[in-house]
């Protein structure tokens, strides 16, 4: 149980175009969502929380018009970087908990591989 | 929210157990300690998770001292498999929702 799936698993664009990365909880309704992002040899990096039906919660130095973040329903949650430049070429990771507001365990995809040219 | 310090790096021979530490001194009451387990191009694994005293699952043991300011990854007879990164969280309990931070990890290099 508790697995989360992403799509695409890896993807390459053009520069100043937009992609858009799904994030599905696929046995289990998520209340919350993260999307990370990770550069080689470096660690996650957290850069936004969702919860369903709300505006996401960016962390400082995200820029919220850059990285569009839905949470629709309780199953998906998608990011799309938009007018994507060379420098957000990274690793992408989401995760889903089932609980809000209390500790509960992240269940992570599987990660998106964005190399934009 | 508590940041973690671990080693950067630990290199360990297949069958040994490994034990990784982590310090977490400003872990507030409610926070709980959880370690994952990331492969390259892989999104991170959840391998155990605790509050105090000692947990164990059919992986590992973890074990937190009473002031709960570090706690100890206990992996019993490694293999090669199990070169990976270990990160040690502090998962914060907060008003909305919650967040997790990432510390720099443990990368654990396990050799024949």
């Amino acid at each position: 149980g508790a697995v989360v799936s992403q799509h695409p698993s890896w993807v390459i664009c053009k520069s100043g175009t937009s992609v858009k990365i799904e994030c599905r909880s696929l046995d289990f309704q998520a209340t919350t969502m993260f999307w990370y992002r990770q550069f080689p040899k470096q660690s996650l990096m957290l850069m936004a929380t969702s919860n369903e039906g709300s505006k996401a919660t960016y962390e400082q130095g995200v820029e919220k018009d850059k990285f569009l973040i839905n949470h629709a329903s309780l199953t998906l949650s998608t990011l799309t970087v938009t007018s994507a430049h060379p420098e957000d070429s990274s690793f992408y990771i989401c995760s889903a908990s089932r609980l809000a507001g209390l500790t509960d365990t992240q269940y992570f995809g599987p990660g998106t591989r964005l190399t934009v040219l | 929210l508590a940041k973690t310090t671990q080693p950067i790096s630990m290199d360990s021979y297949e069958g040994q157990e490994v034990n990784i530490t982590c310090s977490h001194n400003n872990i507030a009451t409610n926070d709980y300690i959880t370690w994952y387990q990331q492969f390259p191009s892989q999104g991170p694994r959840f391998i155990i998770q605790g509050y105090k005293t000692k947990v164990t699952n059919e992986v590992a043991s973890l074990f937190i001292p009473a002031d709960r300011k570090s706690s100890t990854l206990s992996l019993p007879r490694v293999s090669l498999s199990d070169t990976a990164v270990y990160y040690c969280l502090v998962e914060s309990g907060e008003t909305g929702g919650f967040k997790t931070i990432f510390g720099a990890g443990t990368r654990l290099f396990v050799k024949a």
